[in-house]
């Protein structure tokens, strides 16, 4: 398996403009999670899918933040409109069975808003 | 608040010297303790799951034990390849998911 894979690897942008961060999780895993890393914050949950199903969205920071997983092997993660403290690396994970099983993380999506 | 707190921030060792690494956690009905390894510029990657106090597992080098309070993270006669940012998280609580500490960044020297 290819694992978990996310796309683009690397994104810069101008404060105001639309992101859109995309991850394919290992297939069978029916768990997908969205995190993003800072070095003020570490690694923080935003949201959580369950069979394609929104579970907790509670550390999806604004309404800025929207994800969508329209089917079980691809995700969306858009921020609109972007702001500089928006950078960070955002990670892409799954697992299969639980929230709380071994997730495989993707190599992640350095955002840098300017 | 559920909490997960890693200490130090930053090791670094000669090759050879034996340490650990120490996660404490403030999070009601544990459900298990997780230990990950990332390395620069890639996600993060899994080692260990502790499901209750007095467990331990092992893998190499590494070994990650369990107490009502903390886990540790020991670490026999590192070698350079074990330079990496450890990071432990937390599963329980009043949510179902994951709390991360931020890390500790251990750096090995031949």
């Amino acid at each position: 398996d290819a694992g978990v894979i996310q796309s683009p690897r690397h994104e810069v942008t101008e404060m105001g403009q639309e992101v859109t961060l995309r991850c394919k999780p290992i297939s069978g895993h029916d768990y997908l999670f969205w995190y993003r890393q800072t070095m003020m914050r570490g690694l923080e949950l935003l949201i959580y899918f369950n069979n394609n199903v929104p579970i907790d969205d509670s550390g999806m920071p604004e309404d800025r933040f929207s994800a969508k997983m329209p089917n079980a092997s691809f995700s969306t993660l858009k921020i609109q409109p972007s702001e500089p403290r928006d950078s960070a690396v955002y990670f892409c994970a799954s697992s299969f069975g639980g929230a709380g099983n071994e997730q495989y993380f993707g190599p992640g999506t350095r955002l840098t808003v300017t | 608040e559920d909490q997960v707190t890693q200490s130090p921030e930053a090791l670094r060792l000669q090759e050879g010297e034996s340490s650990s690494l120490n996660c404490s956690y403030t999070v009601s009905g544990l459900r298990g303790l997780f230990w990950y390894r990332q390395d620069p510029g890639k996600g993060p990657e899994f080692l260990f799951t502790l499901y209750s106090a007095g467990e331990e597992k092992e893998k190499e080098r590494l070994k990650a034990t369990l107490t009502k309070k903390e886990s540790f993270l020991h670490i026999t006669a590192p070698k350079p390849e074990d330079s990496a940012t450890y990071l432990c998280a937390a599963w329980g609580g009043a949510t179902n998911k994951l709390i991360f500490g931020t890390g500790t960044l251990l750096a090995v020297q031949p």
